[in-house]
């Protein structure tokens, strides 16, 4: 347990659903992010929230929109996916960058 | 362009040998850390080295940063099963940027 959690766990959707990921951390952390990992690529930062405001937007498409309501909770909204976004959506926290705590990510499936 | 390169990308190994994978760059990074990911999970931190050329011990794994800040490597000695996962290295530039490697996934045979 690494104060982070995700939910769900696995998600399968349809080119025109829309579906919402959810993490909350327990740590007092300042911080959180939007990582997404897929196959043979590195792990690729989507989104950075510093105390609710966004940071970073590291050029993701407008059908990924995040929410962070305060600093323990955050969102990723997705909407109209294409079959590539298939992927491991992983959620973290952290006081400082050198030490983020993850969740176990979301393992989602867009057929 | 991968900023981080990690090798070897794949290695399966039998319990008891010792093992160095490594993380390269190009580019100066203020610190550098390692996770260990196991399947169905998130990664989990083992160490960050900030000082160039420095050398951390976790148990069996110890961790060395190069002295000009651009690379890093993981020596594990004695590898057991319970040491098998994705090895992933990460380099901090700037307060928010946070750039992972390639990864190495290690299989440990009992």
């Amino acid at each position: 347990e690494t104060g982070v959690t995700q939910t769900p766990r696995h998600l399968v959707m349809g080119m025109t659903n829309k579906k919402s990921l959810k993490c909350e951390q327990h740590l007092g952390h300042n911080a959180m992010y939007w990582y997404k990992q897929s196959a043979k690529k590195p792990l690729e930062l989507m989104f950075v929230y510093n105390f609710k405001e966004q940071t970073e937007n590291n050029s993701v498409p407008s059908r990924f929109s995040p929410e962070c309501p305060n600093s323990s909770h955050l969102f990723l909204h997705l909407h109209t996916l294409q079959p590539e976004d298939s992927a491991l959506y992983l959620c973290a926290s952290s006081q400082v960058i050198e030490k983020l705590f993850f969740g176990s990510g979301t393992q989602l499936s867009v057929l | 362009t991968q900023l981080l390169e990690q090798s070897p990308q794949f290695l399966s190994i039998q319990e008891g040998e010792n093992l160095t994978v490594y993380c390269n760059s190009s580019s100066v990074f203020s610190s550098l850390q390692w996770y260990r990911q196991e399947p169905g999970e998130g990664p989990v931190l083992l160490v960050t080295v900030v000082t160039g050329g420095e050398v951390k011990k976790l148990k069996r794994l110890t961790f060395q940063f190069g002295d000009a800040r651009k690379d890093s490597s993981l020596h594990i000695t004695a590898a057991q099963p319970g040491d098998t996962g994705l090895y992933l290295c990460a380099g901090a530039r700037g307060a928010n940027n946070l750039f992972f490697g390639t990864g190495t996934r290690l299989t440990v045979i009992p």
